[in-house]
């Protein structure tokens, strides 16, 4: 079955520590998503990519880095120089189709509790 | 103001009652999502819609691109039918905008 993976669920780090979330996709979609989810507010956009070894900054991507190396893996990077890195982190996926995105496939989330 | 307001924020019904979730915003879109997040925090998508509107089962989703205005209709809803429900906005950027949510339980 195709679709979005998410590793692992939950994670725990100690602050200060870098954290990598895997994100993995085998729609053969071409755009890839990482949002960050907070209580009480929608989803916020960290960074995107659509096409392999380019992406772009979202509107929080301060703290964070990506690479987009394969089409299929998009992994998010929390580094310490993110202030407030406890959250619900969800990777999502969709196709370019002549230039627009179409509906959006969402993985099942993880969550970040840095301690 | 945000972009995209959801109402109610939260909204508690009996089993087989018929739910309303409207959504407003405030750009202008290319297409709007209805989503569902479950209590584990997974999100499936419902309908994406750009005119009209589009049934699933006992789910309706409306928009009005005049008023800039979508509703999310459940009819006989069920216990299942409890999560958060969630409606994003494509604008001219190509990115999603997300509302807040709309937290549903259904009592049985």
């Amino acid at each position: 079955d195709g679709g979005i993976t998410q590793s692992p669920k939950y994670l725990f780090r100690k602050e200060g520590q870098n954290v990598t979330l895997s994100c993995e996709q085998n729609l053969n979609h071409d755009a890839m998503y990482w949002y960050r989810q907070d209580p009480g507010q929608g989803l916020r956009l960290i960074y995107y990519s659509q096409i392999v070894n380019d992406f772009q900054k979202g509107d929080i991507a301060e703290g964070y880095s990506v690479s987009r190396e394969k089409k299929e893996s998009f992994p998010l990077t929390v580094t310490s120089a993110q202030k407030n890195p406890t959250a619900f982190y969800l990777c999502a996926s969709s196709i370019l189709r002549e230039g627009r995105n179409t509906e959006a496939f969402f993985g099942q989330g993880t969550r970040l509790t840095v301690v | 103001k945000n972009e995209v307001e959801q109402s109610p924020q939260n909204l508690t019904a009996q089993e087989g009652e018929f739910i309303t979730i409207n959504c407003s915003y405030s750009v202008g879109i290319s297409a709007l999502h209805w989503l569902q997040q479950h209590p584990g925090g997974g999100i499936v998508s419902l309908f994406m819609l750009s005119s009209g509107k589009k049934k699933h089962g006992r789910l309706i989703a409306t928009i009005n691109i005049q008023e800039k205005h979508s509703s999310l209709h459940i009819t006989a809803s069920h216990p299942r039918d409890s999560a958060v429900y969630i409606c994003a906005v494509r604008g001219s950027a190509r990115q999603l905008t997300f509302g807040s949510g709309t937290q549903l339980t259904v009592l049985p």
